[in-house]
């Protein structure tokens, strides 16, 4: 298994410009998440997905849209980047069982480093 | 909203002393307690975790206390070696069923040789 994987690596952007992170797992994971981590800084939650076709927002919401079509993909879209989006993007899954509250771990992808000038 | 409190942000110990990192959460309904180490540059990775049914797990060096009255759990790393070296986040589960995490804000750990 890959495990979680995302693209870019890295990438600068410029003000006002609009980009797609790519997020795929093969771990047959129902639940994805995005989090971002600023320098020094702990992991906000952006959205997460409990499943394909389900999303909902985390702690910083602002500025991003997500999608699910898939159980696999979990793309992060910016439509306006703006220097405060520049930040460490992890995408992360985990194995969840709906229905009695089992909680897992979250499996990280490597991370898109992002700069907006 | 919820909240999880880690301290100390930074800890320096000498190799072979032990090193404790303790955080604090606000949601009663929490009841999953993941800790990550993350080294410069990388992922975190999960390095233990414990369920509220648990008060204390532990595996080789590294053991994780639980008190939900107080709402605080314990990272404790025992032996400490240089490759230990990193930054460590503490989370926790936001209640049964919303499969969400928040994380703390990271200690630093350097373990002086």
């Amino acid at each position: 298994n890959a495990g979680v994987t995302q693209t870019p690596k890295f990438r600068i952007l410029k003000i006002g410009q609009s980009m797609t992170l790519q997020c795929t797992q093969d771990m047959n994971h129902n639940y994805m998440y995005w989090y971002r981590q600023d320098p020094g800084m702990g992991l906000k939650l952006i959205y997460y997905s409990v499943g394909a076709g389900i999303t909902d927002k985390g702690e910083v919401p602002n500025g991003y849209n997500v999608s699910r079509s898939t159980t696999e993909d979990f793309p992060l879209r910016l439509e306006l980047a703006a220097p405060s989006q520049t930040s460490v993007y992890f995408c992360a899954s985990s194995y969840g069982r709906t229905g009695d509250g089992y909680n897992s771990p979250l499996h990280f992808g490597n991370g898109t480093r992002l700069t907006v000038t | 909203g919820e909240n999880v409190e880690q301290h100390p942000s930074t800890l320096s110990v000498q190799e072979g002393d032990s090193a404790v990192i303790k955080c604090t959460y606000s949601d009663s309904a929490s009841n999953y307690f993941p800790w990550y180490k993350q080294e410069l540059g990388k992922r975190p990775q999960l390095i233990i975790d414990i369920r509220s049914n648990v008060g204390e797990k532990k595996d080789q060096r590294i053991a994780v206390t639980l008190n939900k009255t107080a709402k605080h759990f314990s990272l404790h790393i025992t032996e400490t070696q240089p490759e230990d070296s990193a930054v460590y986040f503490c989370a926790a589960s936001t209640g049964p069923g919303t499969y969400k995490y928040i994380f703390g804000t990271g200690t630093r750990l350097k373990v002086l040789a």
